[in-house]
């Protein structure tokens, strides 16, 4: 059965510095890993999509990687903003058509 | 990219009525779509998956009977909670895909609060 797990659970950090959240996984036969940002009381929005024959992905200050054969998955956010402070989950999913597997999330704060 | 909406955003109910929430892709055809529940301070977690025109396949553990989900159109997904109890308060979100589920367009979520 496959588990997602995120460290750390909450992080906090001041505006402008570089920081990393991480992402393992059980069972390293996915098809892809996702990056969710979720504001509170909001619904999910799609950071990055990196696919299982893909080592990283980048958008902007944001930047994902892969490594199927660890099981881990980072997600490096540059130059931080008071405006990044939200949930971040990472999901997982094993085949085309199977469902995604969330991880439990960091919720992040940047202070001004 | 694709928009997903959901109606209503929030909902407060006397316990043992019954709520309906509408899941709509606004701008493409979802052929699939996600049901997922959150409770505060926990991840998503799959409800069900329902195909246009056929039964929505239900996860281990939830009660098809008392979460029913309708997918009648390639626009329009909807779960009824029925008889509801204080404990199905959460945080309901779905998510349509038009790809078989490759990606997932995320609708803003309804809260739901059982009195």
């Amino acid at each position: 059965k496959q588990e997602v797990t995120q460290i750390p659970a909450a992080l906090s950090v001041p505006e402008g510095e570089n920081l990393v959240l991480n992402c393992s996984f059980t069972d390293s036969a996915i098809y892809n890993l996702q990056w969710f940002r979720q504001d509170p009381g909001k619904g999910l929005t799609s950071l990055l999509l990196i696919q299982s024959s893909q080592r990283e992905q980048t958008s902007g200050r944001l930047n994902a990687s892969l490594d199927k054969s660890s099981g881990r998955s980072t997600l490096y956010i540059a130059a931080s903003q008071p405006g990044d402070s939200a949930t971040y989950l990472c999901a997982v999913r094993r085949g085309a058509t199977n469902k995604l597997i969330f991880g439990t999330g960091t919720l992040l704060a940047v202070q001004p | 990219g694709a928009v997903v909406s959901q109606h209503p955003s929030w909902v407060i109910c006397k316990s043992g009525t019954s709520v309906k929430i509408e899941c709509r892709s606004l701008d493409f055809q979802a052929t699939t779509m996600f049901w997922y529940r959150q409770f505060p301070k926990q991840s998503l977690m799959l409800m069900a998956t329902s195909n246009e025109g056929s039964k929505a396949t239900y996860e281990q553990g939830v009660e098809k009977d008392k979460f029913l989900i309708n997918h009648a159109s390639l626009t329009l997904s909807t779960l009824t909670v029925t008889s509801a109890h204080p404990e199905d308060s959460s945080f309901y979100i779905c998510s349509a895909s038009n790809l078989q589920g490759v990606k997932e367009y995320f609708g803003p979520g309804t809260r739901l609060l059982v009195l």
